[in-house]
């Protein structure tokens, strides 16, 4: 069975431009979770979904960073303009609602220069 | 407020010795207590929970107890394999059950064989 699945696993852009991340959570599952991981400040939670409604996104760090979930096999992250630091590791996670256990991708690897 | 306070890596350890990696936690209540495991390029997994008091968690040879005494969920390993090398995360999710879960910053662990 095919877990979360993200894209592009890496990514290196130019300060100013727009970056949009890809996720593609596991069928079924009606939760999904944004993650944001770096050295300084580890694994943040940036916004997650509930039957595809946005529930918290109090993590989301400020207006550049927008999160979209149009139906229950897709989200996108989009980050607009994008600043140095934003680089780091993007994870994509989901589960059934509720549910203890959540099934994270391979990350996308961002790098702003 | 309620958060996850984890020892700090890296722990750098010889194959087949024991392992502890300490976790303590703040909240009201109860809260389910987790540990997920990061192996190198890939998104984190659980590795096991405990959702109440003195319940122990285990999985792959890892042990954790639940102690409400002293507020701490601390992940055991009697012989630790060079495969284990990873970076553990501690996590707890709040006493409700839609409450997200909340992630310590994580103990990067090296076995040497």
């Amino acid at each position: 069975d095919a877990g979360v699945i993200q894209s592009p696993r890496h990514e290196v852009t130019e300060m100013g431009q727009e970056v949009t991340l890809r996720c593609k959570p596991i069928s079924g599952h009606n939760s999904l979770f944004w993650y944001r991981q770096t050295m300084m400040r580890g694994l943040e939670l940036l916004i997650y979904f509930n039957n595809n409604v946005p529930i918290d996104d109090s993590g989301m760090p400020e207006d550049r960073f927008s999160a979209k979930m149009p139906n229950a096999s897709f989200s996108t992250l989009k980050i607009q303009p994008s600043e140095p630091r934003d680089s780091a590791v993007y994870f994509c996670a989901s589960s059934f609602v509720n549910s203890d256990t959540q099934y994270f991708g391979p990350g996308t690897r961002l790098t702003v220069l | 407020g309620n958060s996850v306070t984890q020892m700090e890596g890296p722990v750098t350890l010889s194959e087949e010795a024991f392992l502890t990696i300490n976790c303590t936690y703040t909240a009201t209540g109860y809260p389910s207590l987790f540990w997920y495991v990061q192996y190198p390029g890939e998104g984190l997994q659980l590795l096991l929970k405990a959702t109440k008091a003195d319940d122990k968690g285990s999985n792959k040879g890892f042990e954790a107890t639940y102690r409400k005494e002293t507020t701490s969920f601390h992940l055991e390993k009697g012989s630790v394999q060079v495969s284990d090398s990873a970076v553990y995360f501690c996590a707890r999710r709040g006493l409700n059950r839609d409450d997200k879960i909340i992630f310590g910053k994580g103990t990067r662990l090296h076995i040497l064989p």
